[in-house]
């Protein structure tokens, strides 16, 4: 079935550094990817809305130029969280609809660490 | 808004008991999508099931059973004879058409777990 691949799976960071999250669909084209935050023992909070070829829409509250999103290609979407602060620890998740329409695919997540 | 209920934090049950995880929507939208995912320890979604608010049949998956009720604005889902390795977080899920059905508004999650 279609797979959707996250990178890194973890990462530590110091506070004021950006760290890039990718989520790439393996055999399938996603024009739309969807950005999710989770903190710990908390349900999933959607992001934004990653659309190929123009510009993501975000959610209410969520900071556009602190959560940057591209998506670059038919197969990967990016999330920079820029500046990071030790509130920006969380787990990131992307997901994407596949070819089977009935399904959305998620990735494996993100857990940022902010120092 | 839409908004989706999972009243149970958390369920400890001992193996092969059944279990049922409640979850209850709210959205005046009449065309809408439900979902269940299941979340192990290392994080990741594990697709359940997918059901368009047409759909009122309930299925049947090996040991996993879904109830729709429109009536009660309910999607239960139901684990029979439990087993270790069911232990998780289980979201249930609430797509809107407008948002092709993958738009996701997520309830808090129930914490499963099964002891031997």
């Amino acid at each position: 079935g279609a797979v959707v691949s996250q990178h890194p799976s973890r990462v530590i960071c110091k506070s004021g550094t950006s760290v890039k999250i990718e989520c790439r669909s393996l055999d399938f084209q996603a024009t739309t990817m969807f950005w999710y935050r989770q903190f710990p023992k908390q349900s999933l909070m959607l992001m934004a809305t990653s659309n190929e070829g123009s510009k993501a829409t975000y959610e209410q509250g969520v900071e556009k130029d602190k959560f940057l999103i591209n998506h670059a290609s038919l197969t990967l979407s990016t999330l920079t969280v820029t500046s990071a602060h030790p509130e920006d620890s969380s787990f990131y998740i992307c997901s994407a609809p596949g070819t089977e329409y009935e399904k959305l695919f998620f990735g494996s997540g993100t857990q940022l660490s902010v120092l | 808004a839409q908004k989706v209920t999972q009243a149970q934090t958390e369920i400890s049950v001992v193996e092969k008991e059944d279990v049922t995880l409640d979850c209850v929507y709210e959205t005046r939208d009449t065309t809408y999508y439900l979902f269940w995912y299941k979340q192990p320890p290392s994080g990741e979604l594990v697709f359940l099931i997918r059901r368009n608010s047409f759909d009122e049949q309930n299925e049947i998956s090996g040991r996993y059973s879904w109830n729709f009720q429109k009536s009660t604005s309910s999607f239960n889902f139901t684990i029979t004879a439990s087993q270790v390795v069911d232990s998780a977080v289980y979201f249930c899920a609430l797509g809107l058409r407008t948002g092709g059905g993958n738009k996701l508004t997520f309830g808090t999650g129930t914490q499963l777990k099964v002891e031997l």
